[in-house]
């Protein structure tokens, strides 16, 4: 089964300075899609990033970029430029590309906060 | 605009008395999912469908039920709430590699 692992229950942050949240994944396939969801206060869940394994090239998304090593299933976030609204819960999420069983698998979600 | 529906927003209801959550998306997605998350956790997948092919987490309770009449409208049935069940109750629509979330449904039992 796969399994997503983010280590940092909660960071901060200055406002206008850079925070890389980490997170690492267990899979056996080859071919799968990794994403950043963030859930503000009103709880809504909001897509900021997505990475495809088989594209070497890490996804960027104006202030936020990933750093993908898939050999070492590692696949972290940085925010630059931080801002008061980027104050979050950020989950880390696998998808598995192929088959019926379509199932996003969450991490457990680090606590952004930016301190003004 | 919105493109998942979630109603209501926030659903009250009786220990032991049956609730129904609605999603409704504009999208077209074959795929949709119902999660459950509890306050400070990851959310948790209770069942998703490949169009009208139903999937239910090993570990959903007999307690939750789903329905999914048509591509747009899902629903969530909780036949016997009890106070562990109180939580957000999330929708999400997929496609292409995409998920799209609702803005949920906070259930409170009481």
């Amino acid at each position: 089964a796969q399994t997503v692992t983010q280590s940092q229950p909660e960071m901060s942050v200055q406002e206008a300075e850079t925070v890389t949240l980490s997170c690492t994944y267990d899979t056996s396939e080859s071919d799968y899609y990794l994403f950043w969801y963030k859930q503000p206060p009103s709880r809504q869940m909001i897509l900021v990033i997505r990475q495809e394994a088989y594209k070497q090239q890490n996804a960027t998304e104006n202030r936020f970029s990933v750093n993908f090593q898939k050999a070492a299933k590692s696949f972290s976030l940085k925010i630059s430029d931080s801002q008061l609204g980027d104050a979050a819960m950020y989950f880390c999420a696998y998808r598995r590309k192929q088959g019926g069983s379509e199932k996003l698998v969450f991490g457990k979600g680090t606590k952004l906060t930016v301190n003004p | 605009d919105a493109m998942v529906i979630q109603n209501p927003r926030y659903q009250v209801t009786q220990f032991g008395k049956p609730v129904t959550l609605s999603c409704s998306q504009t999208l077209n997605h074959n795929v949709m999912y119902w999660y459950q998350q509890k306050s400070s956790q990851a959310p948790k997948l209770l069942f998703h469908y490949y169009d009208k092919d139903f999937n239910n987490e090993a570990d959903t309770p007999d307690n939750f039920q789903s329905r999914r009449p048509n591509t747009s409208f899902c629903f969530l049935d909780i036949r016997s709430p009890g106070l562990g069940d109180a939580a957000m109750y999330l929708c999400a629509t997929s496609k292409s590699g995409r998920a799209f979330f609702g803005q949920g449904t906070r259930l409170t039992v009481v």
